[in-house]
C-alpha cells in the first residue's frame, strides 16, 4: 500500500524543540524529494521545507529557516523534520508529502500523509 | 514573496459549474498544480502541469491558464467536491514552493 504516515506530534512549549518522522511504504523512497508542508488552524497550505532524494540539497521558507531541520534515511524510508526554538505560530497541521521527481525544485507533491499536529503552548 | 491570490469561497448547485482561479505575477510563464484538501484528510493533486489530470482524478476536472490566471474547473459538480482547493508554483527567484490561499467551494 502507497502511503506516508506522520508522527511525533504533540504538545510542547515555547522555546522548545520537538522531532516530526513520516513513514513511507509502498513505494521507492529514496528516488523521490520529499517535503513538509503545514495548515496552522484556520489557514491554508504553507510549504515549510523540502529535501533531495540524495540529501544534497534542500530548501526551507522563510519562516522556519535557521530553526528548523530536513533530513532523511532511505534505508529505512523515513522522512525527518528537526523543529527548534518553537513559537506559538508554529502550531499547526504538519503533512509531508511525496515530491515527483527527485530533485528539490520545480515541480509538484504527487502524494500526501494525513499529517501531525504540532501545538506550542505555554 | 510571492503571492497566489484565489477567492475565499466559491457555491455552486449540485450538476452546475463551479471555476475556480488563481492569479499572480508571471503565472503564464509557470507550470500551476492544484490540489483538493477535504477536512480531516490528506491532500489529493487533482491537476498539473496546469491542465493535466492525474489518473483517478474524473475528466469533470479540468484546468486551463490565460494570462497570469489559472483556472480549476469543475463539471457537473457532486456533493463529494465540497473541499478547499489550492493552487502551487514553484518560485525559482527564491527557490521556494507557493500555495495559493485557498478557495473553499461549497455545494448547495
Amino acid at each position: 500500500q502507497v502511503e506516508l504516515v506522520e508522527s511525533g506530534g504533540g504538545v510542547v512549549q515555547p522555546g522548545k524543540s520537538l522531532t516530526l518522522s513520516c513513514a513511507a511504504s509502498g513505494f521507492g523512497f529514496g528516488g523521490h524529494a520529499m517535503h513538509w508542508v503545514r495548515q496552522a488552524p484556520g489557514q491554508g497550505l504553507a510549504w515549510v521545507a523540502v529535501i533531495s532524494y540524495d540529501t544534497r540539497k534542500n530548501y526551507y521558507a522563510d519562516s522556519v529557516k535557521g530553526r528548523f531541520t530536513v533530513s532523511r534515511d532511505n534505508s529505512k524510508k523515513t522522512l525527518f523534520l528537526q523543529m527548534n526554538s518553537l513559537r506559538t505560530d508554529d502550531t499547526a497541521i504538519y503533512y509531508c508529502a511525496r515530491d515527483v521527481q527527485g530533485s528539490a525544485g520545480g515541480w509538484y507533491f504527487d502524494l500526501w500523509g494525513r499529517g501531525t499536529l504540532v501545538t506550542v503552548s505555554p | 514573496s510571492y503571492v497566489l491570490d484565489q477567492p475565499p469561497s466559491v457555491s455552486v448547485a449540485p450538476g452546475e459549474t463551479a471555476s475556480i482561479i488563481c492569479g499572480g505575477n508571471n503565472v503564464e510563464t509557470q507550470s500551476v498544480h492544484w490540489y483538493q484538501h477535504r477536512p480531516g484528510q490528506a491532500p489529493l493533486l487533482v491537476m498539473y502541469y496546469d491542465r493535466d489530470r492525474p489518473s483517478g482524478i474524473p475528466d469533470r476536472f479540468s484546468g486551463s491558464k490565460s494570462g497570469n490566471t489559472a483556472t480549476l474547473t469543475i463539471s457537473r459538480v457532486e456533493a463529494g467536491d465540497e473541499a478547499d482547493y489550492y493552487c502551487q508554483v514553484w518560485d525559482s527567484n527564491s527557490d521556494h514552493y507557493v500555495f495559493g490561499t485557498g478557495t473553499k467551494v461549497t455545494v448547495l
